[in-house]
């Protein structure tokens, strides 16, 4: 059972363009989430996270929007740019470590200069 | 180290040979998770370390499939009699807080 579902699958964006990635869950018990982004060739890299406590989290032209009621969290890629072609991870975890840590299925960008 | 290194970053065995692959972890880290991504795909839970606990075995593809965590920090993953179908990049992670993890850059698994 996939304890993240992602969408979506993959994304093609014009430069300048705002790129939008969804996540939802079912576990109330996750409390952090966090964005991984990959280039090819390379591990998975954290990008940016958000805690519950909190609907938004902004880090330069990345954002994430989260709606804790509806159990979705989402990333904006603002003014895209083609070095922001990259496979994009969300994932999503309990502090206490109780949990393991689960990641959505991935969205393969391409943003088109 | 500065990072998770993992090793060896690119392994080309036979069929039916058994392979170690090893991850260095950040030092301090209490949590160690292994993942595999085939060409393309998605990360697939492998096997997660949190301290002294027992390990969550739950993602393991066969009994062909271990690892241990050695003193708390290295680990290793040991696939026997390889399959080609276990070809993929294996990806080591550690974390002090759960969620807050580090990636390796790979061991690319090549089984002929």
């Amino acid at each position: 059972q996939q304890q993240v579902k992602q969408s979506p699958q993959s994304l093609i964006v014009q430069k300048g363009g705002i790129s939008i990635i969804n996540c939802a869950y079912e576990n109330t018990a996750f409390d952090y989430f966090p964005w991984y982004q990959q280039f090819p060739g390379k591990g998975p890299a954290l990008l940016i996270a958000i805690r519950p406590d909190v609907s938004e989290k902004k880090e330069g032209r990345f954002t994430i929007s989260f709606n804790k009621s509806a159990k979705q969290f989402s990333l904006h890629i603002m003014d895209s740019q083609p070095g922001d072609s990259a496979t994009y991870f969300c994932a999503a975890s309990d502090q206490t470590g109780a949990n393991n840590l689960f990641f959505g299925t991935g969205t393969r960008l391409t943003v088109i200069p | 180290g500065a990072g998770v290194s993992q090793s060896p970053s690119n392994k080309v065995t036979e069929k039916g040979k058994d392979v170690e692959l090893r991850c260095d972890p950040i030092s301090g880290h209490t949590a160690l998770y292994w993942y595999r991504q085939s060409l393309g795909q998605g990360l697939e839970f492998l096997i997660y370390f949190q301290g002294n606990s027992a390990p969550d075995k739950s993602g393991l593809p066969s009994d062909r499939f271990s690892a241990e965590r050695t003193g708390g920090s290295v680990s290793t993953l040991t696939i026997q009699r390889t399959q080609q179908e276990d070809s993929a990049v294996y990806l080591c992670a550690s974390s002090y807080r759960n969620g807050l993890a580090f990636f390796g850059q790979g061991t690319r698994l090549t089984v002929v």
